[in-house]
């Protein structure tokens, strides 16, 4: 079993929707957790950083850990074209040289 | 603000053929630096990562190698390309003090 897994999608949705993105992870010693956007043959780009439990909202993302259920979530309000791009969870924890262990990303596509 | 650049943005090479590629971060000091690898359908890779100046870990036994001359440089290389060491190669920073990584724009390398 993979420390971290993400289904890989694709995801299609069409403009407007709310959009649901989810890693599950084994480790339960994970308290630092990324969202980042990836898009075609750019460098990932940071979206969203989590400490441990809870949730944290900047603009139409929202991300929520779960360290219970080990379940991370984004969530995209009122999703835009511009959003289609792979979203990769990154996780870490305590002592581990800052290293993140990665999923492999979901694929999204907004239809206009 | 913090700017990391890399180069080249793509290369071909032959088998055999020597690598070297350049990733340097400009608006920060003492970074964490960080080389992946990120292949299709296997997420991102880590290579190498350096805390210091000469400072370097391996994560995966290959024939690549990399270092650090200055606070703010990082190079990957090899002597030898084999054709598996096609892919895209990423470099990122982090923060002494934080889990969050800064990704460049990557060099896309083909092996032929």
């Amino acid at each position: 079993q993979k420390e971290v897994e993400q289904d890989p999608g694709p995801l299609s949705v069409p403009e407007g929707a709310i959009v649901s993105l989810n890693c599950t992870y084994s480790n339960s010693a994970f308290q630092y957790f990324m969202w980042y956007r990836q898009y075609s043959r750019k460098g990932p780009e940071l979206l969203m950083y989590t400490y441990s439990s809870g949730n944290k909202e900047d603009g139409r993302f929202t991300a929520q850990v779960d360290k219970s259920s080990k379940y991370i979530s984004l969530f995209i309000r009122d999703s835009q074209p511009s959003d289609s791009a792979t979203y990769l969870c990154a996780m870490s924890y305590a002592g581990n040289n800052r290293k993140l262990i990665w999923g492999l990303g979901t694929s999204l596509a907004v239809n206009p | 603000s913090q700017t990391i650049h890399q180069w080249p943005a793509t290369l071909v090479q032959p088998v055999g053929s020597p690598l070297s590629l350049e990733c340097t971060v400009e608006g920060t000091s003492n970074p964490n630096l960080y080389w992946y690898r990120q292949a299709a359908g296997r997420g991102l890779q880590l290579l190498f990562y350096s805390v210091g100046i000469g400072q370097i870990s391996s994560e995966v036994p290959q024939n690549l190698s990399a270092s650090r001359p200055q606070d703010r440089q990082f190079i990957l290389s090899s002597k030898k390309l084999l054709l598996s060491d096609s892919g895209f190669y990423l470099c990122a920073w982090s923060r002494d003090s934080s889990y969050e990584q800064y990704f460049g724009p990557g060099t896309r390398l083909t092996v032929t």
